[in-house]
């Protein structure tokens, strides 16, 4: 059974840019969510997604955004980005059915603005 | 909102001692409790969980144990080998009926290192 799968692995982008990173769920899995982890403030949640609505935004500014599709899989988006959005964004996926809630984590996509 | 203290931050033991890691949380309303290992250039993974109405639950050489009064919960690791290395999260979550939904709240984490 596959894992939650992330892309791109590494992106390096100059400040004021945007860029969308990609996070497919395990296969049936219907809630997704982002986390941003720096060294300083560990990992942050961003939104959760369950079938294609956000029920639950974290304390990130508007610059921070996401979407979810029919078959679950996720986009998030950081516009005009700062130095300091350099971190490891992680999606993290669970099936979320009944007592059903363990979150499995994908490698993450490494970003890096200079 | 809620809030997960972790302590130690770094934790070095020998090959085949015990290692102990400690959280507490401030919700009393967080009922889910999972733990996390983090390798190196890798993703979170999921080692062990424990939910608001059991006190104690293990796998292998891993146990968690939660007391609900206190609010805290700590992860057991015996017989420690050097492969045990990583990084570890504690993490609470409220999920029923609240906003929180699949929010989980992590702690700052524990760097362990086993020494062979």
């Amino acid at each position: 059974k596959a894992g939650v799968t992330q892309t791109p692995r590494y992106l390096i982008k100059t400040r004021g840019q945007q860029v969308t990173l990609s996070c497919s769920p395990i296969s049936g899995h219907r809630s997704v969510s982002w986390y941003q982890q720096t060294p300083g403030q560990g990992l942050q949640f961003l939104f959760e997604y369950f079938s294609e609505t956000q029920r639950n935004k974290g304390n990130f500014p508007g610059r921070f955004s996401g979407r979810q599709f029919s078959n679950s899989r996720s986009e998030m988006n950081v516009s005009t980005l700062e130095l300091g959005d350099s971190a490891l964004y992680l999606c993290a996926s669970s099936l979320d059915r009944g007592r059903v809630t363990e979150a499995f984590f994908g490698q993450g996509t490494r970003l890096t603005v200079v | 909102g809620e809030n997960v203290e972790q302590h130690p931050s770094t934790l070095s033991v020998q090959e085949g001692d015990s290692a102990v890691i400690k959280c507490t949380y401030s919700d009393s309303a967080s009922n889910y409790f999972p733990w996390y290992k983090q390798e190196l250039g890798k993703g979170p993974q999921l080692i062990i969980d424990i939910r608001s109405n059991v006190g104690e639950k293990k796998d292998q050489r891993i146990a968690v144990t939660l007391n609900k009064t206190a609010k805290h919960f700590s992860l057991h690791i015996t017989e420690t080998q050097p492969e045990d290395s990583a990084v570890y999260f504690c993490a609470a979550r409220h999920n029923a009926g609240g906003t929180s939904y699949g929010k989980l709240t992590f702690g700052q984490g524990t760097i362990l290192t086993v020494h062979p």
